[in-house]
């Protein structure tokens, strides 16, 4: 079974930090996404890759960065946190030699940014 | 881009049946998913069209019309344990998946 593991559960931080999420699995997925859900707005991509060091803006990059130095591994960063970006982050990844092949999310970090 | 567009909420009895309809407007299409999403917990898996039709599986069943940009995800026979957020999500050729903002299905007893 796809296991993707995201390092924290709970995080709280404060306005300027440096926030950094950590998301890995165990499939040896091409492809890994990172997500943030907001109530009433519904899942929105911030960044996703389709290979180490590869990455591609998603919808709502701004404020954020991402780090694929390794397969199993897709880091997001928020340079300098804002009370804005206060949210659930989902993490999720997916192999593009299956057509079908879903995503398999992580079980999400609730960031808050005080 | 894409655009996704599903109900807020429904709401239907133990036992019924309930069709959460989906529309989208896409320049690429390859593929629509469903997920299902409980309060407090990460989507999972529910179905996908590619192609035109009915898949069915179990007491769900999804349908897609690429023509009319629609899906529905049907839900048989409700339990009290189907009472979730239901996500449309949108494949395009790059392999980006864009979710709409979900259906609150709530099942009465």
């Amino acid at each position: 079974d796809v296991k993707v593991t995201q390092s924290s559960r709970y995080l709280v931080k404060r306005t300027g930090e440096k926030v950094f999420l950590e998301c890995v699995q165990d499939m040896d997925h091409e492809n890994m996404f990172w997500y943030r859900q907001d109530p009433g707005l519904g899942l929105r991509l911030i960044y996703f890759s389709y290979d180490v060091k590869m990455k591609e803006k998603g919808d709502i990059p701004e404020g954020y960065s991402v780090s694929r130095e390794k397969k199993e591994r897709f880091s997001l960063i928020l340079e300098s946190a804002s009370t804005n970006q206060t949210s659930m982050y989902l993490c999720a990844s997916t192999t593009r030699t299956v057509p079908n092949s879903p995503l398999h999310f992580g079980n999400g970090t609730r960031l808050t940014v005080t | 881009g894409q655009n996704i567009d599903q109900p807020t909420e429904m709401t239907a009895t133990e036992g019924a049946i309930v069709q959460i309809n989906c529309t989208y407007q896409t320049s690429g299409f390859n593929g629509l998913f469903w997920y299902q999403q409980h309060a407090g917990e990460a989507p999972t898996f529910l179905s996908y069209n590619v192609l035109d039709g009915l898949e069915e599986k179990g007491r769900f069943s999804s349908f897609l019309s690429r023509s009319k940009g629609y899906s529905y995800l049907l839900l048989k026979e409700l339990q009290m344990k189907d009472s979730a957020s239901y996500l449309c999500a949108l494949r395009s050729n790059d392999y980006k998946l864009s979710f709409g903002a979900g259906t609150t299905v709530t099942v009465r007893a």
